[in-house]
């Protein structure tokens, strides 16, 4: 069944600490998009991915977060030093191709991040 | 750049009313316009998108939006609101329907009163 599946579903780290966030997009699709989503915020862009290079990063708020796909399908948001602003939900969402025409993006159910 | 403002951030309704969900854009060229729901505990899920083609959009569950360029608005209406259509519903725009990156709106929460 194959939605779009994020690991873990919930994660608290303490301040300081690294973590990996994981995203499986549907199978064959080629663009992948990371959103953060703060307590009664909408999502926020923070990168996407055509294929395995990281087409528009400029939503990342800063270097200690980077987002990798290596093979082209599944995706990690790495963060690094986490910090008390971090926690959020971290969404991920994969279309077949670039969005345009008729073509949709599916949602995670999300990652929600809690920095102690 | 690209904004959109949603107007209520909660609004309640009793079931078999209808529903009205305010949403206003910004947008410095031809935008492309969505509305997601988002049902606790799953992923957002689209309702409807507006691409140029016409200005009143049908979507699914029996939502529907009217692009309203003068008005820089894209409300979302149902005729007769059901219990399941609670949900947090946001308005979404993109600068122009190649755009990769949405920009959502705050989100307004839908309760509907049996």
């Amino acid at each position: 069944g194959a939605g779009v599946s994020q690991t873990p579903s919930n994660k608290v780290t303490e301040k300081g600490k690294y973590v990996e966030l994981r995203c499986d997009p549907i199978s064959g699709h080629t663009a992948l998009y990371w959103y953060r989503q703060s307590l009664g915020q909408g999502p926020e862009f923070l990168i996407y991915f055509q294929g395995t290079g990281a087409a528009d990063d400029s939503g990342l708020p800063n270097d200690r977060f980077f987002a990798v796909r290596p093979e082209g399908s599944v995706s990690t948001l790495k963060i690094q030093r986490t910090e008390r602003g971090d926690s959020a939900v971290y969404l991920c969402a994969s279309s077949l191709t670039l969005l345009g025409g008729n073509t949709e993006a599916f949602f995670g159910q999300g990652t929600r991040l809690t920095v102690v | 750049a690209q904004s959109v403002t949603q107007l209520d951030s909660h609004v309640s309704v009793s079931e078999g009313t209808p529903v009205l969900l305010r949403c206003n854009y910004s947008s410095s060229y031809s935008p492309s316009l969505f509305w997601y729901v988002q049902h606790p505990n799953k992923g957002l899920q689209l309702l409807l998108k507006y691409t140029s083609a016409a200005t009143l959009v049908k979507g699914i569950n029996g939502f529907e939006a009217e692009f309203k360029k003068s008005e820089t608005s894209f409300h979302l209406t149902k005729p007769s609101a059901h219990m399941s259509d609670a949900a947090e519903y946001f308005c979404v725009v993109s600068d122009w329907e190649g755009a990769q990156k949405l920009v959502f709106g705050q989100g307004t929460r839908l309760t509907i009163n049996p």
